[in-house]
């Protein structure tokens, strides 16, 4: 089974702040016949479901806002947001889909 | 529009069988994999298995044992039923085919 492993598990911020969140995954992401990452991102806020925010590690889904940015390749990957607003306060899950279905842990955004 | 609604029992009795039933809209189960997805209050998510388009099954190892998917294609809907719950089973468990997710249902396993 892949396991992902995302840090920090939580992190304090300010509004309009840079924030960074990491995903590693067990074994490679990338499949080597169409040079896709099968990674995705979720935001779950609370008493919500999880919404699909990033497909194929840095695929924007539709009206999602352009300062959520995914990057990486391979095992490692990352979830940038430009300018924290405080609607962005949740938790960001990372999911592989390489091999059936694993999320990661989970980073939780709070206000500092 | 797409849709995923999620039913069952609120509350399982210790050692008992869990059956849920996932009612979706506007797609196609012959066309789209369904996954159950959990998650314990205040814990993360946790994929629990899947039933592909074409019918087949895949479950998380760690439930394997006493995890069944299966659907009834004319109904548009997808069932779940894990036997032997545990208290910590409880969770609010979800439907989704990824993109898009039902709002869970929560199930707590108390005598």
């Amino acid at each position: 089974d892949i396991v992902m492993t995302q840090t920090p598990s939580s992190q304090a911020v300010s509004a309009g702040e840079k924030v960074t969140m990491s995903c590693k995954s067990s074994q490679s992401l990338l499949y080597s016949e169409n040079k896709k990452n099968y990674l995705a991102w979720y935001q779950q806020k609370p008493g919500q479901s999880p919404k699909l925010l990033i497909s194929w590690a840095s695929t924007r889904e539709s009206g999602v806002p352009d300062r959520f940015i995914g990057s990486g390749s391979g095992t490692d990957f990352t979830l940038t947001i430009s300018s924290v607003q405080a609607e962005d306060l949740a938790v960001y899950y990372c999911e592989q889909y390489y091999d059936t279905w694993t999320f990661g842990g989970g980073t939780k955004l709070e206000l500092k | 529009q797409v849709q995923l609604k999620e039913s069952g029992p609120g509350l399982v009795q210790p050692s008992q069988t869990l059956s849920l039933t996932c009612t979706v809209s506007g797609f196609s189960l012959t066309s789209n994999s369904v996954s159950w997805v959990r998650q314990p209050p205040g814990k993360g998510l946790e994929w629990m298995g899947a039933i592909w388009s074409g019918g087949s099954t895949d479950y998380n190892s760690a439930l394997k044992s006493r995890l069944s998917i299966s659907r009834d294609t004319s109904k548009s809907q997808v069932f779940l039923k894990m036997n032997s719950l545990q208290t910590e089973d409880t969770a609010i468990y979800f439907c989704t085919i990824h993109r898009y997710w039902g709002q869970g249902v929560m199930v707590t396993v108390s005598s």
